[in-house]
């Protein structure tokens, strides 16, 4: 089974400054998709980038940025120019390409991003 | 678009009681699951649907039920509550395919005392 582990529960950043949360997950397929989902208080579950597998190229949203490193099943999310708006609880997730189940994600616990002025 | 939503924002149940919790999206998903936050658990998934009529489990689905008779909806019931659903569930959809964003609903917050 697949598993997705953030390591950090909680980070913290001075507004303007970078931050990169960790993200490592474990799987025996080939094909698959991450996600970094961020969570603001108001618990809206919102996308903030994805990843496919096959992709070397790492993506980037504008301020956010990943990296992944598929042999080390490695996929930490870069946040530039930290602003007040990004704090928040931010998820990592796994989504099979095989099978019925495809559509699931697996989410790793979380980490509480806050924001200093 | 409304996108997903999910009814009501916020439930007391007693433990014993039983209820519903309602999901509807309009953007033709064939995709829906529901999924429960619990602090410090992240998502966990409950129960899925690929599409009209076909539902599965997912990592813990013990205590609740599904249907999905159309497209749109896809509600979630509890059969007997216990405290231990105590926590916010979230409704999701997507068009099929890994790749298609999950869209998310805005959450029910159930306390089961």
């Amino acid at each position: 089974a697949q598993t997705v582990t953030q390591s950090q529960p909680e980070m913290s950043v001075q507004e303007a400054e970078t931050v990169t949360l960790s993200c490592t997950y474990d799987t025996s397929e080939s094909d698959y998709y991450l996600f970094w989902y961020k969570q603001p208080p108001s618990r809206q579950m919102i996308l903030v980038i994805r990843q496919e597998a096959y992709k070397q190229q790492n993506a980037t949203e504008n301020r956010f940025s990943v990296n992944f490193q598929k042999a080390a099943k490695s996929f930490s999310l870069k946040i530039s120019d930290s602003q007040l708006g990004d704090a928040a609880m931010y998820f990592c997730a796994y989504r099979s390409g095989y099978g019925g189940s495809q559509g699931n994600l697996i989410f790793g616990k979380g980490t509480k991003l806050s924001v200093k002025p | 678009n409304a996108g997903v939503t999910q009814t009501p924002k916020f439930q007391v149940l007693k433990t014993g009681q039983s209820m519903t919790l309602q999901c509807a999206q309009d953007m033709n998903h064939e995709y829906m699951s529901w999924y429960r936050q619990d602090p410090g658990m992240g998502l966990r998934l409950i129960h899925y649907s690929v599409g009209a009529g076909i539902t599965d489990q997912g990592e813990v689905p013990n205590g609740y039920n599904v249907s999905r008779s159309t497209t749109e909806d896809f509600p979630l019931r509890l059969l007997s509550a216990a405290p231990s659903q105590t926590s916010v569930y979230f409704c999701a959809s997507s068009l099929a395919g890994p790749r298609e964003t999950q869209y998310f609903g805005p959450g029910t917050r159930l306390l089961v005392l």
